[in-house]
């Protein structure tokens, strides 16, 4: 299984809404991530945890909030959105050992905030 | 942190014809410089990566070349196709942790 699976594929939230983004694989990876994607643009990175534990915060709103639960779950826990968080949130796993490697994208979860 | 420029952000050729992309970086430490390419409403996708114990690798018709000293790397398309039109994006990060970071990506459009 190479796959790193997102839910939902699209979500539409209020500003006051509490959601939360899901991301899975099954690969054995120890790196997971989350990237935002605007249009046009690259992906964003956002959080990295390595071997379950958050390595990487690039300053990122306290309305986004990370959770790794085990190493083959990722969440993003969404609360009090602005209407300038709605994007395409992508989820990664990288092998994580032994240095930088390949990252698998999730297909993505497309955010709209209202 | 690492800072990864990129050119053109928009690249136009004639089917057959060879396109090349060129990224910079800013952090000497950086030793993984990955392409990916991204088609419309879809997932980046690696399409090749280089570490900086080379110079130079080739996959069929996409190579990358990597000038350690100038920070410069570049992605070669030779015999475009149409279906090689996406974004592609270049990255860069270093190989003791996990923080990779995105060109602003090219738009490589291919007419038949």
């Amino acid at each position: 299984d190479t796959e790193v699976t997102q839910t939902p594929k699209h979500l539409v939230m209020g500003m006051t809404n509490k959601k939360s983004l899901k991301c899975e694989q099954h690969m054995g990876h120890r790196a997971m991530y989350w990237y935002k994607q605007k249009a046009k643009k690259p992906p964003e990175l956002m959080f990295v945890y390595s071997y379950e534990k958050l390595s990487i915060n690039e300053s990122v709103p306290s309305r986004f909030s990370p959770e790794c639960p085990n190493s083959s779950l990722l969440n993003l826990h969404l609360h009090a959105l602005q209407p300038e968080d709605s994007a395409l949130y992508l989820c990664a796993s990288s092998p994580g050992a032994g240095g930088a490697g390949e990252l698998f994208f999730g297909e993505g979860s497309r955010l709209t905030v209202l | 942190g690492e800072n990864v420029e990129q050119h053109p952000s928009t690249l136009s050729v004639q089917e057959g014809d060879s396109a090349v992309i060129k990224c910079t970086y800013s952090d000497s430490a950086s030793n993984y410089f990955p392409w990916y390419k991204q088609e419309l409403g879809k997932r980046p996708q690696l399409i090749i990566d280089i570490r900086s114990n080379v110079g130079e690798k080739k996959d069929q018709r996409i190579a990358v070349t990597l000038n350690k000293t100038a920070k410069h790397f570049s992605l070669h398309i030779t015999e475009t196709q149409p279906e090689d039109s996406a974004v592609y994006f270049c990255a860069a990060s270093v190989n003791n942790n996990n923080d990779m970071r995105f060109g602003a990506g090219t738009r490589l459009t291919v007419k038949p």
